[in-house]
């Protein structure tokens, strides 16, 4: 079935350095990939997406790379600031009429001062 | 705020009791969703509405659980006689379907529910 695997489960960065999470997904009808930020308790917020005619997004310190044929799409922040801590997820969409999203597991960044 | 607005914020009921969630998706979005998403988990997909249709509907969702979105604008999502193992986050997201790969959603702030 659809599947979308998400690592590293924690990443901790010190203040400054990038971040990168990855995630691989299985259903090659996914055409759209968001990434949705969460802070504890709160709503899922999207921070950028990319749709699949595109291999690379850009948006100022964050950036979302794709890769279809390995069926792979990963997202890049540097410059981290402490607000930057949040659970990271990524989503890829089923594809076809639904356009359901399939999340990832989520990525616990903490960002040291 | 003219994003996705859910009620209640929170709920607790004990099992067997029924519960009913409302959301609000942002004006003219043509698309609703619901998601459930347990501690430490990413939201899973539970169904969704075009309009006032109902599509499609998870696996996840048993004869328990029915959603509602009858004049195209607000929808509801009713569970009926509540398992501790429905205990979850009650996400819903809206969206403008403009054509196919045309579809950003949103989500609402969600619906905490324990069952006890």
């Amino acid at each position: 079935g659809e599947n979308v695997e998400q690592h590293p489960s924690t990443l901790s960065v010190q203040e400054g350095d990038s971040a990168v999470i990855k995630c691989t997904y299985s259903d090659s009808a996914s055409n759209y990939f968001p990434w949705y930020k969460q802070e504890l308790g709160k709503r899922p917020q999207l921070i950028i997406d990319i749709r699949s005619n595109v291999g690379e997004k850009k948006d100022q310190r964050i950036a979302v790379t794709l890769n279809k044929t390995a069926k792979h799409f990963s997202l890049h922040i540097t410059e981290t600031q402490p607000e930057d801590s949040a659970v990271y997820f990524c989503a890829a969409s089923s594809g076809g009429a639904t356009n359901k999203l399939i999340f990832g597991t989520g990525t616990l960044l903490a960002v040291q001062p | 705020d003219t994003g996705v607005s859910q009620d209640p914020r929170h709920k607790i009921t004990k099992r067997g009791q029924n519960v009913t969630f409302r959301c609000d998706p942002i004006s003219e979005h043509n698309r609703l969703y619901w998601y459930r998403q347990t501690l430490g988990q990413g939201p899973e997909f539970l169904t969704y509405f075009q309009n006032e249709a109902q599509l499609e509907k998870s696996r996840l969702l048993s004869d328990r659980f029915s959603a509602e979105r009858p004049k195209g604008s607000f929808s509801t999502l009713e569970i009926q006689r509540t398992e501790q193992g429905d205990s979850a986050m009650y996400l819903c997201a809206s969206s403008y379907r403009l054509a196919v790969n045309q579809e950003t959603q949103y989500f609402g702030p969600g619906t905490r529910l324990l069952v006890l």
